[in-house]
């Protein structure tokens, strides 16, 4: 089944405790990309990636940092986390950056402390 | 900076009438305009896809078209039904390789 899976589901941490948050496509798509959903603000971009070692910043990429070593992986890593940072994250994948549709995974909802 | 906006932000109807949500963008440079369904607590799940050089595409009940022109989308939903309720989420694909999304419609069909 073509699918964009996240782990962990769910998070509570305190704050500056580094975690990383898993995201993997198993479509061979070489567009992945991080959203963080919050209410009033509605889904933002994090970070994005045209393929293999290849990532760029999307409108709200501080306190983020992420890497793509591989096509099916793209984790989202928080540093140190703080408790605005609180929120539902989603992973997504596309063929490409342009003309394809998104699919994007269950979310991640993360709680700090 | 691409905005995106969707009108009206909750929508309250009986089961099996018409329905139209509506979508707009301010930078008419887009690749492409996807309509999402979110369910409470769930992921985003694609409705539609319209090319930037598309008028409309259907599936099933739903009909989106898109005046890139104007800066506007319609999700249209015609005999809607309970299983409908969710938020619909409109996103706009522009230049950067960005998806910029609207705050969504949230919408309750009641029997």
């Amino acid at each position: 089944e073509a699918q964009v899976t996240q782990n962990p589901r769910y998070l509570i941490t305190v704050t500056g405790k580094k975690l990383t948050v898993t995201c993997s496509q198993n479509m061979n798509h070489e567009y992945m990309s991080w959203y963080r959903q919050d209410p009033g603000l509605g889904l933002r971009q994090i970070y994005y990636s045209m393929n293999v070692e290849v990532t760029d910043k999307g409108d709200v990429p501080e306190g983020y940092k992420v890497s793509r070593k591989e096509k099916r992986n793209f984790p989202l890593i928080l540093e140190s986390p703080s408790p605005n940072q609180t929120s539902l994250y989603f992973c997504a994948s596309s063929w490409d950056s342009g003309s394809y549709e998104q699919y994007f995974g269950p979310g991640t909802r993360l709680t700090v402390t | 900076k691409q905005e995106v906006t969707q009108i009206p932000a909750a929508l309250s109807v009986p089961e099996g009438e018409n329905l139209v949500l509506n979508c707009s963008f301010t930078d008419s440079a887009i690749y492409n305009l996807q309509w999402f369904r979110q369910d409470p607590g769930k992921g985003l799940t694609s409705l539609l896809l319209i090319q930037s050089s598309q008028r409309e595409q259907t599936s099933g009940r739903l009909n989106a078209s898109l005046d890139k022109s104007s800066g506007r989308s319609t999700l249209y939903i015609a005999a809607s039904q309970p299983g409908d309720s969710a938020t619909y989420l409109c996103a706009v694909r522009g230049g950067y390789s960005t998806l910029t999304f609207g705050k969504g419609t949230m919408l309750l069909v009641s029997p």
